[in-house]
């Protein structure tokens, strides 16, 4: 099935500097989620984008879906420790797919 | 609302032996999804129950496989348990109408280590 490339891997940043993934893909995304997991925890879903453009907003978190539909981003203004854990991207292309995973970016944060 | 549960939480095996995990989705979902999570590979799909039938398979060998009762519990089977089997097994439900429509509420996972 289609892949999804996160990236960075790995990011670490001072407690109260901003941080942002990215979520790309070669082909057209018909939806997109986002999901965060805390170290010894299980993924929590965070936000679904299906529109071209769209942009959403949750406290210090701003979402992003591609014009393109190819590519989202997660940012978050002023990290908190509260923050620290990894975040996925998913999308589902119906059929016989299921939901696919990126690899995640983890975001360490130190204070 | 009660969240998804996992039993086991944990769990022990040797090579060759089979194990079975159990999945209790939210009251109402009837959509359960497992998916099997390791450092190396990330979170991968193994496959989706609804309505006591399979509708998508992730792309795992015949070894795993699963159920669904009616009343929406899940359980998955591994057999012929391998040491790269050993991972956290993910279960997860959610709502098949209305929005946000891919919305998954995960359970805390069955961490499975074969020796």
């Amino acid at each position: 099935g289609q892949q999804v490339m996160q990236i960075p891997q790995y990011q670490h940043v001072q407690e109260g500097e901003d941080f942002t993934t990215y979520c790309n893909s070669s082909t057209t995304l018909s939806n997109i989620q986002w999901y965060k997991q805390r170290p010894g925890g299980h993924p929590v879903f965070l936000i679904q984008l299906v529109k071209s453009g769209e942009v959403k907003k949750q406290k210090r978190l701003t979402f992003q879906f591609g014009e393109a539909k190819k590519n989202s981003s997660l940012h978050i203004t002023a990290t908190q420790t509260t923050d620290v854990g990894t975040y996925f991207c998913t999308y589902s292309g119906g059929g016989a797919d299921g939901l696919t995973f990126g690899k995640g970016t983890h975001l360490i944060i130190q204070p | 609302k009660a969240g998804v549960t996992q039993t086991p939480r944990y769990l022990i095996k040797t090579r060759g032996q089979q194990v079975t995990l159990s999945c209790s989705p939210i009251s109402g979902h009837r959509s359960v999804s497992w998916y099997q999570q390791t450092p190396g590979q990330g979170l991968q799909f193994l496959f989706e129950y609804f309505s006591e039938t399979q509708r998508n398979k992730g792309n795992f060998p015949g070894r795993f496989s699963g159920r669904q009762f009616s009343n929406s519990r899940s359980e998955m089977n591994v057999s012929t348990l391998e040491l790269g089997d050993s991972a956290l097994y993910l279960c997860a439900s959610r709502r098949t109408s209305g929005s946000p429509a891919y919305e998954q509420y995960f359970g805390p996972g069955t961490r499975l280590t074969v020796t």
